[in-house]
């Protein structure tokens, strides 16, 4: 089946630092790849869509600015948590559809624990 | 705007007892419909979906959803659940049609305990 992976699974950086967060399609062709982000006992949040080559689109209330992704193949999406701060730690989750196959089936990651101490 | 309610936010289950989780959606066009589970410690998977046709669908380990338009909702359902169903289930609305933007409009989950 499709898989998605997510690398790091889990990391920990102080306030100011930048931190990457990689979505990889392991498996299958991705043109767009989906970032979002979930709170304790909430649902998921989209963020941004990402489409191979072209800029991501971000949705209302989410900075372009602190939260930066590129997608630059058709296997790999990174979201860039710019000068992170407390307010950011978070779940965050990505997910990806095919290039063929199914039009609306995401496959989702495992998910990044971010904590900005 | 649109939205997702899941009602039960906590069930707790004997394994062998029925099982019926509520989801309703706000949004007066065509959708896709979905839901997902999420196991202890793994990433989301897709249960069943529902695109057109029967609103009666069957998916992955003898789970089921009906779509009710009137009603604006697609419950999950399960006859007999077992202890591995344990479980955070999701369901989720993408607007279809002329107005399909390919995203997910999650609900905020529902835990599932099931004892032996």
């Amino acid at each position: 089946g499709a898989v998605v992976s997510q690398h790091p699974s889990w990391v920990i950086c102080k306030s100011g630092t930048s931190v990457k967060i990689e979505c990889r399609s392991l498996d299958f062709q991705a043109t767009t790849m989906f970032w979002y982000r979930q709170f304790p006992k909430q649902s998921l949040m989209l963020m941004a869509t990402s489409n191979e080559g072209s800029k991501a689109t971000y949705e209302q209330g989410v900075e372009k600015d602190k939260f930066l992704i590129n997608h630059a193949s058709l296997t790999l999406s990174t979201l860039t948590v710019t000068s992170a701060h407390p307010e950011d730690s978070s779940f965050y989750i990505c997910s990806a559809r095919e290039l063929a196959g199914g039009p609306y089936e995401q496959y989702f990651g495992p998910g990044t624990r971010l904590t900005v101490t | 705007a649109q939205s997702v309610s899941q009602h039960n936010h906590h069930v707790i289950l004997s394994e062998a007892a029925s099982l019926e989780l509520g989801c309703n959606y706000s949004y007066g066009g065509t959708v896709n419909l979905f839901w997902y589970v999420q196991y202890p410690g793994q990433h989301l998977q897709l249960l069943l979906k529902y695109f057109s046709g029967d609103p009666l669908v069957k998916g992955i380990k003898g789970f089921e959803a009906e779509f009710i338009k009137s009603k604006f909702s697609f419950n999950l359902r399960k006859p007999s659940v077992q202890w591995s169903d344990t479980a955070e289930y999701f369901c989720a609305v993408m607007p279809a049609g002329i107005y399909n933007t390919d995203k997910l409009i999650f609900g905020t989950g529902t835990r599932l305990q099931v004892f032996p």
